[in-house]
């Protein structure tokens, strides 16, 4: 049962467009969402975080929107760079006791921005 | 002053084989965790532990297991290396929410 859905599965933008990814999840528990960006041969590496209780968060040129009632998510990367290509990862998160939260990942999009 | 580092980076070893990979985190987090990214991509969570306690344990083979010597260390011992046991595997810490991931180890079963 995958409990994050995370689509496309790659995405070409050219340089300066909008890149959108989008999620979904089914588990109301869930209480967290970031996305991770991976570069190859990299850890993946935390961007930017929304909790349920907000419907949009903007850093730089990153924004999460969030819709609760439809249980779906997603990135928006404004003026997509080069250097932006990379895969993204979707994922949520709910308390598994005390500090511990376990994060559940979408399945991955690579996204390729052409100069 | 890497945050989560992890050894080695690669790892190439015969099946049957038991090997090990070191996790350290110089956060300060309590809680810390291990990864694993198959072929594909998917990154699946195998093991959490805070405080040296261990808190997650997901369908994980036994020949899998976790040690935390203290707050700031959590290694992975494998024991009889299968050929689909390779995979990268990540370290990861955390406070309360923001996980923070380590380098990766690429671990290749021959």
């Amino acid at each position: 049962q995958q409990q994050v859905k995370q689509s496309p599965q790659s995405l070409i933008v050219q340089k300066g467009g909008i890149s959108i990814i989008n999620c979904a999840y089914e588990n109301t528990a869930f209480d967290y969402f970031p996305w991770y960006q991976q570069f190859p041969g990299k850890g993946p590496a935390l961007l930017i975080a929304i909790r349920p209780d907000v419907s949009e968060k903007k850093e730089g040129r990153f924004t999460i929107s969030f819709n609760k009632s439809a249980k779906q998510f997603s990135l928006h990367i404004m003026d997509s760079q080069p250097g932006d290509s990379a895969t993204y990862f979707c994922a949520a998160s709910m308390n598994s006791g005390g500090s511990n939260y376990k994060l559940t990942f979408g399945k991955g999009t690579l996204l390729t921005v052409n100069p | 002053d890497t945050a989560v580092s992890q050894t080695p980076k690669y790892l190439v070893t015969q099946m049957g084989n038991d090997k090990s990979i070191k996790c350290e985190q110089n956060l300060g987090h309590d809680t810390m965790y291990w990864y694993k990214q198959d072929s594909k991509k998917f990154l699946k969570i195998m093991f959490s532990y805070n405080n040296k306690e261990l808190i997650i344990n997901e369908t994980v083979p036994n020949r899998f297991s976790p040690k935390s010597p203290d707050k700031a260390h959590l290694n992975l011992h494998i024991n009889s290396l299968e050929l689909g046991d390779s995979a990268v595997y990540f370290c990861a810490s955390s406070r309360v929410y923001e996980q923070y991931f380590g380098p990766g180890t690429r671990l290749t079963v021959t």
